[in-house]
């Protein structure tokens, strides 16, 4: 168990429809990061937030967006999906004290129809 | 822009023996952190090693080692004793955040 938790775990939804995804990480990590994993790819970095604050921005659509709260949870919207979106959504902390070492979550799963 | 090729799509090894994924990646950074993550069919991702740049010593975690080149941009993961529980996705990352390769499929045979 990373200690980073993930909701929800999977999601069915339709095309042009909008969805959350919901993230809390590790207990004191104050960095999030948010990465889509299509099938059989990689992890495409989409952004990370510091301390409720944007500190990276990789591959992200203008469709989707995301915040930290003051609790540090995070949540990424996804808009106007379409069949391409998708994936596996992780999202994983780390802490001040870390050298760069990312702890995930078990990934939120969309698929769009 | 940082980068990080993983050329082998996919490896197979009996199970006890040796086996050894490759990376190459480039940055322009002098400090810098590389990583091997392990995706098993349950979709999790795992930490195997981490090595710190700055370190010349290669990174080694009981049956997982590396061979960092740091002249030559490469880090290649070494597992000894292969076990049929290491039959995962396993992914080369350079720094924070993590820049990820594709990816290596290895399959541990019995």
């Amino acid at each position: 168990d990373s200690g980073v938790t993930q909701t929800p775990k999977h999601l069915i939804t339709a095309t042009g429809q909008r969805v959350t995804l919901r993230c809390s990480p590790r207990s004191g990590d104050l960095s999030v990061y948010w990465y889509q994993q299509s099938l059989d790819q990689g992890l495409q970095f989409l952004i990370q937030y510091y301390n409720g604050e944007e500190r990276a921005k990789g591959n992200i659509l203008e469709r989707f967006s995301a915040q930290q709260f003051p609790d540090l949870h995070s949540e990424l919207n996804l808009s106007s999906l379409e069949l391409g979106d998708s994936a596996l959504y992780f999202c994983a902390s780390s802490g001040l004290g870390g050298i760069g070492e990312l702890f995930f979550g078990e990934g939120s799963r969309l698929t769009v129809l | 822009a940082q980068t990080v090729t993983q050329s082998q799509p996919e490896m197979s090894v009996q199970e006890a023996e040796t086996v050894t994924l490759s990376c190459t990646y480039d940055t322009s950074e002098n400090n810098y952190y590389l990583f091997w993550y392990k995706q098993p069919p349950s979709r999790q991702m795992i930490l195997v090693i981490r090595q710190e740049a700055y370190k010349q010593q290669n990174a080694t975690e009981n049956r997982f080692s590396v061979n960092f080149q740091k002249a030559a941009k490469s880090f290649s993961l070494k597992i000894s004793d292969s076990q049929l529980g290491d039959t995962a996705m396993y992914f080369c990352a350079l720094n924070t955040p993590l820049v990820f390769g594709k990816g290596t499929r290895l399959s541990v045979i019995a």
